[in-house]
């Protein structure tokens, strides 16, 4: 049982928009602790793809973005391309004496 | 290139112990705090373990508390987890990864992973 939320699977066809649900908590994102996103292709290692609720690294194209409000956050991605399906994690950090970091349970893209 | 590699995994009894390491390049380690992030086959990412930039200040996730420690050695540029009493439910790929900006234990992204080691405990 991840402390973050996020359903375990969503789909949308090439060209279309999607979004990524992550629920947490008072003790987390509702803290006011920013939302951090990874993206995992099949194989690899994770890599960062929004980091600070909003905000993305150099070189992710601008077809992805973060939000988030209360104890909740989200990630679109628009333009959907074949590239994109992939595991997608969210993050953040917990004030509880048994978490620090904290992941979300992930969420796999299928590009339909 | 900024890179860090993993090393040190493989197959451990029950009980068993195992000590990992991560060498880094590409940046000056010591500006940055360090982690250690487990995957289990199958399963999603779980953070097990952090450090600041000069080991003053250490984290756990408890299900590893008092049986894994965390270290690193900034003239070396390596960060290591030294693993004991291993459980079947340690069996994950471990990635070594670097916050974003932080040297300190901070709620900051990890920008930086390495491909990972993979500890099998049977």
């Amino acid at each position: 049982q991840s402390v973050l939320t996020q359903p375990p699977s969503v789909s949308g066809a090439p060209g279309q928009r999607v979004t990524i649900s992550c629920t947490g908590s008072s003790s987390n994102i509702g803290a006011g602790y920013a939302v951090h996103w990874y993206q995992q292709l099949p194989g690899t290692a994770p890599k960062l793809l929004i980091y600070d609720n909003t905000n993305r690294p150099s070189g992710v194209p601008d077809r992805f973005s973060g939000s988030n409000s209360g104890t909740s956050a989200s990630l679109a991605i628009t333009g959907l391309q074949a590239e994109d399906e992939a595991h997608y994690y969210c993050q953040s950090y917990d004030t509880n004496l048994s978490h620090f970091w904290v992941f979300g349970g992930g969420t796999k893209l299928t590009v339909l | 290139e900024v890179q860090l590699v993993e090393s040190g995994g493989r197959v451990v009894r029950p009980g068993g112990s195992l000590r990992l390491s991560c060498a880094a390049s590409g940046f000056t380690f010591e500006d940055y705090g360090m982690n250690w992030v487990r995957q289990a086959p199958g399963k999603g990412l779980e953070w097990v373990s952090g450090i600041n930039w000069n080991g003053g200040s250490t984290g756990y996730v408890d299900s590893v508390k008092g049986r894994f420690i965390i270290s690193r050695d900034n003239v070396e540029n390596s960060l290591y987890l030294q693993m004991n009493s291993l459980r079947v439910e340690d069996t994950a790929l471990y990635y070594c990864a670097r916050f974003r900006a932080s040297s300190q234990l901070l709620p900051d992204a990890f920008t930086v992973w390495g491909l990972g080691t993979m500890v099998t405990v049977s």
